[in-house]
């Protein structure tokens, strides 16, 4: 079955260092997200990319946030200058038609 | 704001038994519903959808039922195995599918 893959698992950056996260959505999908969920909350949505633009965003996804898709596969996340409450677990996901969506199993940020 | 809340955080059962996880809902302009397993360490993992001009939908061992006078989606497992042990998460999709609201959660324990 067609799964999305996020690398790293596990990314420990220090406050204040730009990160970037790393997503392979599935190939034949054309909607990507981004999505985070802090220890014990809910998953809460960042970002949706869609004909090689942001098409949604959350408030969430600030100036320090953004999103590029360098090639016909991968699709990532930067934060600029990291602090201490974006350490979450950020969630790549795709789909094919805007619902349906497969998400990866995610990234583990930590900012010390 | 509107949001996707959960009834009940943490649901009890034993194995064989149907489960019932419930999720109520307030933005009236959703129209797509889902349900997401997410298990320690993964991600989300989609289980059924419905869309809003349904009122039940039914999977492998789920049903999902939408209530829209009341605004109350539920999950229906039925003979649950210890595999479904997890946090069920209800998801409300609008936009076009740019985004999902995602609920608070019910942690499933299913008694052997």
């Amino acid at each position: 079955e067609p799964e999305v893959t996020q690398t790293p698992s596990h990314q420990v950056t220090q406050m204040g260092q730009e990160v970037i996260l790393r997503c392979v959505p599935i190939s034949n999908h054309l909607y990507f997200y981004w999505y985070r969920q802090i220890l014990g909350q809910k998953v809460e949505f960042l970002v949706s990319f869609y004909n090689n633009e942001i098409s949604e965003k959350s408030e969430i996804f600030d100036d320090q946030f953004s999103v590029e898709r360098p090639d016909g596969s991968n699709f990532t996340l930067k934060i600029r200058s990291t602090k201490l409450e974006d350490s979450a677990m950020y969630f790549c996901a795709s789909s094919e038609e805007g619902y349906g969506y497969t998400f990866g199993s995610g990234t583990r940020l930590t900012v010390v | 704001g509107e949001s996707v809340g959960l009834h009940l955080p943490t649901l009890s059962v034993q194995e064989g038994d149907n489960s019932i996880i419930n999720c109520a809902y307030s933005n009236s302009a959703s129209d797509y519903f889902i349900w997401y397993k997410q298990e320690s360490g993964k991600g989300p993992q989609f289980i059924i959808d419905i869309r809003s001009n349904m009122d039940k939908r039914q999977g492998q061992r789920v049903t999902v039922l939408l209530n829209k006078t009341v605004k109350h989606l539920s999950l229906q497992i039925a003979a649950t195995q210890p595999g479904d042990s997890a946090v069920y998460f209800c998801a409300e999709g609008n936009n076009a599918g740019n985004m999902l609201t995602f609920g608070g959660g019910t942690r499933l324990m299913v008694k052997p």
